[in-house]
């Protein structure tokens, strides 16, 4: 099975700040790899798929990137709706797992 | 609009068996694969199982392989799994959820319902 790994596993940071989120498979998944944000109550929203694809509605202040092992989450100028949980996944193989996510709290 | 809804969770005994369902409406579903999603209590997400879009071909994890079955009926746009022999650690919500990309789950799931606890205790 392919691992993943988030890092780090928590962030705090204020309104206005820009913060990276980085994913790690153990093996190469070319740009299989999806973003999910998840709050507290509710189901995961894809944010992001194939490493950088911005799903309709997501804004633009988020972005993608990376291929092969180490792929990361950008997202500038935080938000208040921006602060959750976010989860990687890939979809290269399955089981298609997901790191053990990233909780990004105001600081 | 799309529109995923999960039902038949609930409390079930160890070594006990329970089906769970999710109805979809607004899409297409005979040409989407399908996946089970489960979240036990403050913890990250764990895919179980899909299922392609005609359900000729299914997928577990191994931790479930053998105890849970993902089935599909195309004429009534709903999703199964089938879940046996349960343990503690099976305690958790169940999300079904929508493969972003026709018949392929290589883009993510794009559309997920609101999830079904299921608590496995005696």
């Amino acid at each position: 099975d392919i691992q993943m790994s988030q890092s780090p596993s928590s962030l705090s940071a204020s309104v206005g700040d820009g913060v990276t989120i980085t994913c790690r498979a153990s093996q190469s998944i070319s740009s299989f790899l999806n973003w999910y944000q998840q709050k507290p109550g509710k189901a995961p929203k894809l944010l992001i798929s194939a490493a950088s694809s911005l799903q309709s509605g997501v804004p633009s202040r988020l972005s993608g990137s990376g291929s092969g092992t180490v792929f990361t989450l950008t997202i500038s100028s935080l938000q208040p709706e921006d602060f959750a949980t976010y989860f990687c996944q890939q979809s290269y193989s399955t089981p298609y797992t997901f790191g053990q996510g990233t909780k990004l709290e105001i600081k | 609009e799309v529109q995923v809804l999960e039902s038949g969770g609930g409390l079930v005994q160890p070594g006990g068996s329970l089906r769970l369902s999710c109805a979809v409406s607004g899409f297409t579903f005979s040409i989407y694969s399908m996946s089970w999603v489960r979240q036990a209590p403050g913890k990250g997400l764990e895919w179980v199982s899909g299922i392609s879009g005609s359900g000729a071909s299914t997928y577990y994890a191994d931790g479930v392989k053998g105890r849970f079955t993902i089935s599909r009926d195309n004429s009534k746009n709903t999703l199964f799994l089938q879940m046996s022999s349960l343990r503690a650690e099976d305690t958790a919500i169940y999300y079904c959820a929508k493969s972003k990309r026709i018949d392929s789950s290589s883009s993510g799931f794009d559309y997920w319902g609101q999830g079904t606890l299921v608590t496995v205790s005696s």
